[in-house]
């Protein structure tokens, strides 16, 4: 089964509108860490947003908010006003366990498929 | 900002080669990656590393080996390249938050 499951493969969005990249996860883990990246067509992985599965706020950074809907299992990316620069790929990301290495297993992060998102002027 | 850096950024080169792909952090971070990324696709993660000679494989089965002689150096070696290693590899690391390289975009001809 898939642990990040992105259902949007590709979305068109108006400049200055908002938009809102969805995410579902599935583990058993207590402790995990949920990430949004950004990677442009130049092919790099830039972090957006962290929430950690204990915060209690939704992380928010500058126009990226994460929607974090613990019982559904849910991390949407909420971007407001976007803008041209915006279009890019967008994955969501999940880390199992707590940040600490507690031995055993690849604590590296598990990606979904990503959305591609379009901004149109 | 974060300080993690791949080289080279673009490589092409032919069937047979030994080629390494170089990554660097000066952020101190004991946990470092490597994924692989095929064109619009996922990653998927190939190698990872705890700290100083501590490497494992990933999820996804890759030829290629990693070493980690020093905490900022883990370099991803490919002893002979194939047509079928042409893809994106991306060098992350970890502290509470992971942090990318740019990525090297290899092709094998």
């Amino acid at each position: 089964a898939q642990k990040i499951t992105q259902t949007q493969p590709g979305m068109f969005v108006q400049e200055k509108e908002a938009v809102t990249l969805d995410c579902t996860y599935d583990t058993s883990d207590q402790s995990y860490g949920l990430f949004w990246y950004k990677q442009p067509s130049s092919g790099e992985m830039i972090f957006l947003i962290y929430q950690g599965s204990y915060d209690e706020q939704n992380a928010t950074e500058g126009r990226y908010s994460l929607n974090f809907q613990k019982a559904r299992k849910s991390a949407n990316l909420v971007i407001s006003a976007s803008q041209l620069g915006d279009s890019a790929m967008y994955f969501c990301a999940m880390r199992e366990g707590p940040s600490s290495h507690s031995g055993g297993g690849a604590d590296g992060l598990t990606f979904g498929k990503g959305t591609h998102l379009i901004i149109q002027p | 900002e974060a300080d993690i850096y791949q080289t080279p950024r673009y490589l092409v080169i032919g069937t047979g080669k030994k080629i390494t792909l170089e990554c660097s952090q000066t952020m101190g971070h004991d946990k470092m990656y490597w994924y692989q990324q095929d064109p619009g696709m996922e990653l998927h993660l190939i190698h990872y590393s705890y700290g100083v000679n501590s490497t494992e494989k990933g999820d996804l089965s890759s030829e290629s080996t990693v070493s980690r002689i020093r905490t900022e150096h883990f370099p991803l070696t490919l002893e002979s390249a194939r047509p079928s290693h042409t893809s994106q590899y991306l060098c992350a690391s970890r502290g509470s938050e992971a942090f990318f390289g740019q990525g090297t975009r290899l092709t094998v001809v």
